[in-house]
């Protein structure tokens, strides 16, 4: 069990570009879930996905944020045309039991700074 | 959206204090849990909640869950500076669909 993987650890971009973020979870896990993180706060949700079904989308997604899961194993967060309002920490957690027993295992996020 | 508000939001003690955080809303949650956070990490949880007014300790720290499931307590004895990070509470709805974390709270041991 190696934990939940995000790669990249750190990115900078220029304001207007996309950008692509992986997450790897505890493998057998099969919910997998994408929050966004500003400093001091708690994670916000973004999006859900139960194997690689994406059950649930926040409405606070705009369009530019997409999300996959094709195989129900990795998942990419794409953002396109980067606002430095989406400058934050994207984290990715995992799960193996769904209910009120639910444990969420997290990665260590990809810091995303938007110039 | 943030459902869950923490107080405080900020608190400074010096080793070996007591401390309480507080994890209030008004919605009710089928669950709740505790994760604490260090700079640069994801948070890892440390306590899920589900019965109103459970309690439950894990070693110095002691979790309480509301009698209405709308709120909940962590309370730290005899504070040390491995405690520094910050605390988030997390609230599991009955879809089990997601978990609304609340503002958190930063605290500092100072040795």
């Amino acid at each position: 069990d190696t934990g939940v993987s995000q790669d990249p650890r750190h990115k900078i971009t220029k304001r207007g570009q996309n950008v692509t973020f992986r997450c790897d979870p505890i493998s057998e896990h099969n919910r997998l879930y994408w929050y966004r993180q500003t400093l001091g706060q708690g994670p916000e949700f973004l999006t859900y996905f139960q194997n690689e079904a994406q059950l649930e989308k926040s409405r606070l997604l705009s369009d530019r944020f997409s999300a996959e899961r094709p195989k129900g194993s990795f998942s990419t967060l794409e953002i396109q045309r980067t606002e430095q309002g989406d400058s934050a920490m994207y984290l990715c957690a995992s799960s193996a039991t769904q209910g009120i027993n639910e444990k969420l295992f997290f990665g260590s996020g990809t810091q995303l700074s938007v110039l | 959206t943030q459902l869950l508000e923490q107080s405080p939001q900020f608190l400074s003690i010096q080793e070996g204090e007591n401390l309480t955080v507080y994890c209030n809303s008004s919605s009710v949650f089928s669950s709740l849990q505790w994760y604490r956070q260090e700079p640069g990490e994801g948070p890892v949880l440390l306590v899920t909640v589900v019965t109103g007014g459970e309690v439950k300790k894990l070693k110095r720290l002691t979790f309480q869950f509301g009698d209405a499931r709308k709120d909940s307590s962590l309370h730290i004895t005899a504070a040390q500076p491995g405690d520094t990070g910050l605390y988030l509470c997390a609230g599991g709805t009955d879809t089990g669909n997601q978990f609304y974390f609340g503002t958190g709270t930063s605290l500092t041991v100072i040795p």
